[in-house]
């Protein structure tokens, strides 16, 4: 599965918009992007995930760059709830292909 | 509950015990994995199944650590004379496809193992 580089930490002021970049620029075409978050002594959450077109669902949107080498996932409003590790996650949509592989994330913390 | 419960929650072992930690994953979903999160870390591979069998045990660390899913539902994950590098969040996710392409994992609040 390709790599991925996202930032250590970010800040983003409660009900702002939170933009969090990724990097996956050997990604491959057959490979999805998709984002977890953990919160603090929590369990992963799946957010959103896609292949080439942008997506969208309640909790966040997934903006993916038409030569697939970066995404974005956008936090319209960011409560302090969403103060969480945000993992972008690159993944083979071939069928023995099951793992998710974490690297470490982008701790996002909202502020009041 | 209907998310993937994890028992227990927090576990403290001396050096050289056996421990055995519990998954009980979403009702009727075929796929389970085991996660081991180091402070600091993003949850790394251990183990998956498909319902009863063990399809993938690449990411167990060592011959002392044996996951098991015998009517392909509850999992075990057992760690035999356990060392300090042990220390770790124990994670179990599930999911209802066997495939599990396209959909998302469900996880558990995790076991925290410290290994004194």
């Amino acid at each position: 599965d390709a790599k991925t580089t996202q930032p250590t930490s970010m800040d983003c002021a409660e009900g702002r918009a939170a933009n969090l970049p990724c990097n996956h620029s050997t990604i491959s075409g057959n490979e999805y992007v998709y984002w977890y978050r953990q919160i603090h002594s929590q369990g992963p959450q799946y957010i959103i995930h896609g292949l080439k077109n942008n997506e969208t669902n309640e909790m966040a949107s997934l903006i993916i760059t038409e030569d697939r080498k970066s995404s974005t996932l956008i936090l319209p409003h960011a409560t302090l709830r969403d103060t969480a590790v945000y993992y972008c996650i690159v993944r083979s949509g071939g069928g023995s292909n099951y793992k998710l592989t974490f690297g470490k994330g982008t701790l996002l913390t909202v502020n009041p | 509950g209907a998310g993937v419960s994890q028992s227990p929650r927090y576990k403290v072992a001396k050096r050289g015990q056996d421990v055995a930690l519990r998954c009980d994953p979403i009702s009727g979903h075929v796929s389970l994995f085991w996660y081991q999160q180091a402070l600091g870390q993003g949850p790394e591979f251990l183990t998956y199944f498909q319902n009863e069998a063990q399809l993938d045990k690449s990411g167990l660390p060592s011959d002392r650590f044996f996951a098991e899913r015998p009517e392909g539902s509850v999992s075990t994950l057992k760690i035999q004379r356990t060392q300090q590098e042990d220390s770790a969040v124990y994670l179990c996710a599930s999911s209802p496809s066997g495939r599990a392409i396209n959909r998302e994992l469900f996880f558990g609040e995790g076991s925290r193992l410290t290994v004194l």
